[in-house]
């Protein structure tokens, strides 16, 4: 069973314009949200992080927008760049379980120039 | 600071055999997960090692085993091979057990189970 859906499967966007991924789950007891950006023969890369008590985190170009009642979280990519061409991964932690984490099926992002 | 490194890069082995992979983490990190990750599963969680005991375990059978030495270094095992084990399998290493934000990933190990 999936714990965290993630949507959508592929995703191409002109260079310049906003790319944007999103996140379910259902789990109330997860307290911590990464994303992770993945390239080729690489490992996952953390991203940017939001923990549920708050509802929007910046960082350059990438925010997380968080929405705890909808129990959904997105990823949105601004001025996207062929250098962001990438797969990105969603992700939910429990406070209970260490280190563990529960990804999303991943998000294959496509910047044309 | 040298970031996680696994070896070997890139094993092929039949099935049956069994393969042992190994993770250096980040130095000063204490922890270390390991996930599997597959076209068709996506990422999913092994296991997590602390101060050389295993912490968290995720939902695969007894093959898959692992163990951390006092170094901090870590070694995962898959005893009787099977196809579906072919996969990149990724260490990750954080500073303590819940520094959920200091948790870096290696490149992995591609494994490949003809």
């Amino acid at each position: 069973q999936q714990q965290v859906k993630q949507s959508p499967q592929s995703l191409i966007v002109q260079k310049g314009g906003i790319s944007i991924i999103n996140c379910a789950y259902e789990n109330t007891a997860f307290d911590y949200f990464p994303w992770y950006q993945q390239f080729p023969g690489k490992g996952p890369a953390l991203l940017i992080a939001i923990r549920p008590d708050v509802s929007e985190k910046k960082e350059g170009r990438f925010t997380i927008s968080f929405n705890k009642s909808a129990k959904q979280f997105s990823l949105h990519i601004m001025d996207s760049q062929p250098g962001d061409s990438a797969t990105y991964f969603c992700a939910a932690s429990r406070r209970d379980t260490g280190n563990q984490f529960y990804f999303g099926t991943g998000t294959s992002l496509t910047v044309i120039p | 600071k040298a970031g996680v490194t696994q070896t070997p890069r890139y094993l092929i082995k039949t099935r049956g055999q069994q393969v042992t992979l190994s993770c250096s983490p980040i130095s000063g990190h204490r922890s270390v997960s390991w996930y599997q990750q597959t076209p068709g599963q996506g990422l999913q969680f092994l296991f997590e090692y602390f101060s050389e005991t295993q912490r968290n375990k995720g939902n695969f059978p007894g093959r898959f085993s692992g163990r951390q030495f006092s170094n901090s270094r870590s070694e995962m095992n898959v005893s009787t091979l099977e196809l579906g084990d072919s996969a990149l399998y990724l260490c990750a290493s954080s500073s303590y057990l819940t520094s959920k934000e200091t948790q870096y990933f290696g490149p992995g190990t591609r494994l490949l189970v003809l």
